[in-house]
């Protein structure tokens, strides 16, 4: 069974930089046939797509954070990660890592980890 | 920037039928995904390519996107269904969300 599990920093100081890393386990980050996304969450407020990468290199953005956000694939740890820049209190959520499936227009999260609360305070 | 719009609630009573919908753009001719989030727990996949239940959700989850809006149709209504459910489409190489649908089972 796939299980995703985030890691990362419960507090980052507003203007610093949000790092997570998303653990894999029980299938291979390599996979020609999946991607793996970014999804975060406000309190109470509605699902944000950050982004998604291939292990390939291949990545896409949410054009809203494009500026701010890196994702990137570590094939050797089977895992990938998550950097977020200049973060502010508006970044405040419950981060989520996602096994991405996606084949021409056909793209959806069907693997999801338990969320992380990432709070932006000084 | 593409949106997809549901309505922030619908209820629906123990045993009844209780439908979401989820409007965008040109959806028809886009595949839409559901996912059932409770609370204090990660979204799950409920639907994906319209109407295709992934392995383990119950057969009364069923979705349709023959017209706009697309919907997300729930048979036999439980009291454990009560949850937040957002759809999801791919535009333009982005993934959006929609607003959630606040589903309470009275």
């Amino acid at each position: 069974q796939l299980q995703l599990h985030e890691s990362g920093p419960g507090l980052v100081k507003p203007s610093e930089t949000l790092s997570l890393i998303c653990a894999v386990s029980g299938g291979s980050i390599s996979s020609n046939t999946y991607y793996w996304g970014w999804v975060r969450q406000p309190p109470g407020k509605r699902l944000e797509w950050i982004g998604t990468t291939h292990y390939s290199g291949s990545t896409y953005y949410s054009p809203s954070l494009k500026s701010r956000v890196t994702i990137s694939v570590d094939t050797s740890k089977n895992q990938f990660s998550l950097k977020l820049s200049s973060v502010t209190a508006a970044d405040t959520s419950v981060y989520y890592c996602a096994r991405h499936s996606g084949v021409g227009a056909n793209h959806y999260f069907d693997y999801w980890g338990q969320g992380i609360l990432v709070t932006v305070s000084s | 920037s593409y949106e997809l719009t549901q309505p922030p609630s619908v209820s629906v009573s123990p045993g009844q039928t209780a439908s979401i919908t989820c409007s965008g753009d040109k959806l028809e001719y886009k595949y839409t995904s559901w996912y059932q989030q409770k609370p204090g727990q990660s979204p799950v996949l409920v639907i994906y390519q319209d109407k295709k239940r992934p392995s383990g959700i119950p057969e009364r989850f069923s979705g349709s996107n023959s017209g706009n809006p697309a919907t997300l149709t729930i048979s036999g209504t439980q009291a454990t269904d009560e949850a937040d459910y957002y759809c999801q489409a791919w535009d333009s190489s982005t993934a959006v969300f929609g607003g959630g649908t606040r589903l309470t089972v009275l």
